[in-house]
């Protein structure tokens, strides 16, 4: 399975873009990079995700460099309701029903 | 509207009477999962199911026990529950499993044993 790490917690000032870092680098061709949000103790929330080429959606960007060791989770305009633990996740190849979260970072989005 | 609806959000219970947390999901998905939350701990995968009648354990299984008789519906099941099975429940669904597929999660189940 491969593994993530995240930095535990980030600051990013309301308005600006919150840039996310995650490696990931033992993933493999077939892996999926997953992004979620958890506020407070309310259920996970889906973000995005991307296996090669970056992805945007209404919520943020992924950006998964070329050798997919490592990728970027955007939030081009924080606000103060996206203070939240974000998770990184690569979805697993050796059993395909596993899903499993890291410690995430913390991000606190400040006025 | 998609939704994973879990049943109680709060229950308190006494050791070792058993009890069901219901999981159900209105998304016609065939993967299922639970997890719970502990602090300092992170989110722990308990169960999954990939389909009806197929379910397998996650990293945490001891204690725990589902089962999947329809596609909508995932019960965790704690036969005898002990102090240490106080914690915040989650669960999951998607379409057909994590690799690639949105993972849609319900609003979660506090449970406290005494």
């Amino acid at each position: 399975d491969a593994k993530t790490t995240q930095p535990p917690s980030m600051d990013c000032a309301e308005g600006r873009a919150a840039n996310l870092p995650c490696n990931h680098s033992t993933i493999s061709g077939n892996e999926y990079v997953y992004w979620y949000r958890q506020i407070h103790s309310q259920g996970p929330q889906y973000i995005i995700h991307g296996l090669k080429n970056n992805e945007t959606n209404e919520m943020a960007s992924l950006i998964i460099t070329e050798d997919r060791k490592s990728s970027t989770l955007i939030l081009p305009h924080a606000t103060l309701r996206d203070t939240a633990v974000y998770y990184c996740i690569v979805s697993s190849t050796d059993s395909w029903g596993k899903f499993q979260f890291g410690a995430g970072t913390q991000v606190v989005v400040t006025p | 509207e998609a939704q994973v609806t879990q049943n109680p959000r709060y229950l308190i219970t006494v050791t070792g009477k058993k009890l069901t947390v219901t999981c159900s999901q209105n998304m016609n998905h065939e993967y299922m999962s639970w997890y719970r939350q502990d602090p300092g701990l992170g989110l722990r995968q308990i169960y999954y199911s990939m389909n009806v009648e197929v379910t397998d354990k996650g990293d945490v299984p001891e204690g725990y026990k589902v089962s999947r008789k329809e596609k909508r519906n995932f019960p965790l099941i704690l036969e005898s529950p002990s102090p240490n099975q106080t914690s915040l429940y989650f669960c999951a669904s998607s379409l057909t499993g994590p690799s690639g597929n949105t993972i849609y999660f319900g609003e979660g189940s506090w449970l406290t044993v005494v």
